[in-house]
């Protein structure tokens, strides 16, 4: 299996800040990555597919590159909602689907 | 609006059974594959099971095959995830997934239900 490892593990930043996130693949896996963010509480929300496609609906702070094994996700301007918890998920070896551990966004 | 809405779970004792259901409107459900992903109290995200969207191919993790049966009936526009032989390791949140699709699986999860805690205890 694929083995996704995000770095760092949590986060400290303020509302304005610029944050990027990484994520790396045990093995390459092209562009088939995706990123998720979920709330406390509630459901992952696709952000990110493809490594760097931008899902309908999502602010265009967000950001995505990468390919190989070496991926980012970059938020340009944090604002308050984007406090939460962060995935990474491969799609090309399957199965099975993995994800990262997660990425804790905190208020600094 | 896409809806994806997860009943069935519950408290249940090592080694029974439960079967969970994801209801699925505002969209062609018979055109998109759907998949079942957990998260563990406090944990991370686990892919369950995958299945296409006419039942032609089914996948399973490795820690739940045998275990569990993924299906669906496109008339009834549902999803299921049958769970026998339950482990306290499988308490968790289950939520059933959309891939982006339609027609071809992406890999890629784009709608959510709520999610449903089963919780395996004695």
């Amino acid at each position: 299996d694929i083995q996704m490892t995000q770095s760092p593990s949590s986060v400290s930043a303020s509302v304005g800040d610029r944050v990027t996130i990484t994520c790396r693949a045990s093995q390459g896996i092209s562009s088939w990555l995706a990123w998720y963010q979920q709330k406390p509480g509630k459901a992952p929300k696709l952000l990110i597919y493809a490594a760097s496609s931008l899902q309908s609906g999502v602010p265009s702070r967000f950001s995505g590159s990468g390919s190989g094994t070496d991926f980012t996700l970059t938020i340009s301007s944090l604002q308050p909602e984007d406090f939460a918890t962060y995935y990474c998920q491969q799609a090309n070896s399957f199965p099975p689907y993995t994800f990262g551990q997660g990425t804790k966004l905190e208020i600094k | 609006e896409v809806q994806l809405v997860e009943s069935g779970g519950g408290l249940v004792k090592p080694g029974g059974s439960l079967r969970l259901s994801c209801a699925a409107s505002g969209f062609t459900f018979s055109s998109y594959s759907m998949n079942w992903v957990r998260q563990a109290p406090g944990k991370g995200l686990e892919w369950v099971s995958s299945i296409s969207s006419s039942s032609s191919y089914i996948y399973y993790a490795d820690s739940v095959k045998g275990r569990f049966t993924i299906s669906r009936d496109n008339a009834k526009n549902s999803l299921y995830l049958q769970m026998n032989s339950l482990r306290a390791e499988d308490t968790a949140v289950y939520y059933c997934a959309r891939d982006l699709g339609p027609y071809d699986s992406s890999g890629y999860l784009d709608y959510w239900g709520q999610g449903t805690l089963v919780t395996v205890s004695s």
